[in-house]
């Protein structure tokens, strides 16, 4: 079975830090590995994705993840977070067998002036 | 961009009663999916829909509910006797390809009373 853990509920970050968001998961297949984005009251937005090739991704709005299969994480970055960045962010992960989505529970990140 | 557009965005309905959530995927994609989102909660997988035809679906998705493509563009997802528990955000998503990233639209509230 799959599994997606985001390991922190809740980032509080000042503004211009870096921050990390962490995501692990666990399967007994090959997956694909995704973060979306979701501002108040909107749907789920695509930051970026890991399909295969190199390990680290660059997403959209200076967002990157990297992929670690020995540690199986996936955990998302960016040197220097802006206000704008406020909103949940939740990891997910594909089956490369299967067409559905396995989410995290979602990290709220609040960005503070 | 093209998007995945999801009508109404919120939908009142009394216990017991049948509803109807409208989604109209991006055009040219060929895989649907359903996913509910239970405030505070993470995003759970439904159902997903190919060549007009359940491809998979999760243990949520038993016989109360039920998908449809009435015509080229539309897919609906009906509940058909709702319970307090249906109470969640809807999304809908879809994509061109089962291992590419699905585009979700904004979600449709549904609060049963």
């Amino acid at each position: 079975a799959q599994s997606v853990t985001q390991l922190d509920s809740q980032v509080p970050v000042f503004e211009e830090a870096p921050v990390e968001l962490r995501c692990n998961y666990s399967s007994s297949v090959s997956v694909y590995l995704f973060w979306y984005v979701q501002y108040p009251n909107q749907g789920l937005q695509l930051l970026l994705k890991y399909l295969s090739g190199s390990t680290l991704v660059k997403g959209i709005n200076g967002f990157e993840a990297e992929f670690n299969k020995s540690q199986t994480s996936f955990h998302l970055r960016k040197p220097s977070v802006h206000i704008s960045d406020t909103a949940e962010y939740f990891c997910a992960v594909q089956k490369n067998t299967g067409n559905q989505f396995y989410f995290g529970t979602g990290t709220s990140l609040t960005v503070i002036p | 961009e093209p998007e995945v557009t999801q009508t109404p965005s919120h939908q009142v309905t009394q216990m017991g009663q049948e509803v109807i959530l409208r989604c109209v995927p991006i055009s040219n994609h060929l895989y649907f999916y359903w996913y509910r989102q239970i405030l505070g909660q993470k995003v759970e997988f439904l159902v997903s829909f190919y060549n007009n035809e359940i491809s998979e679906k999760s243990e949520i998705f038993d016989d109360q509910f039920s998908v449809e493509r009435p015509d080229g563009s539309n897919f609906t997802l009906k509940i058909r006797s709702t319970k307090l528990e249906d109470s969640a955000m809807y999304f809908c998503a879809s994509c061109l390809d089962s291992n590419q990233p699905q585009h979700f639209g904004d979600g449709t509230r549904l609060s049963i009373l």
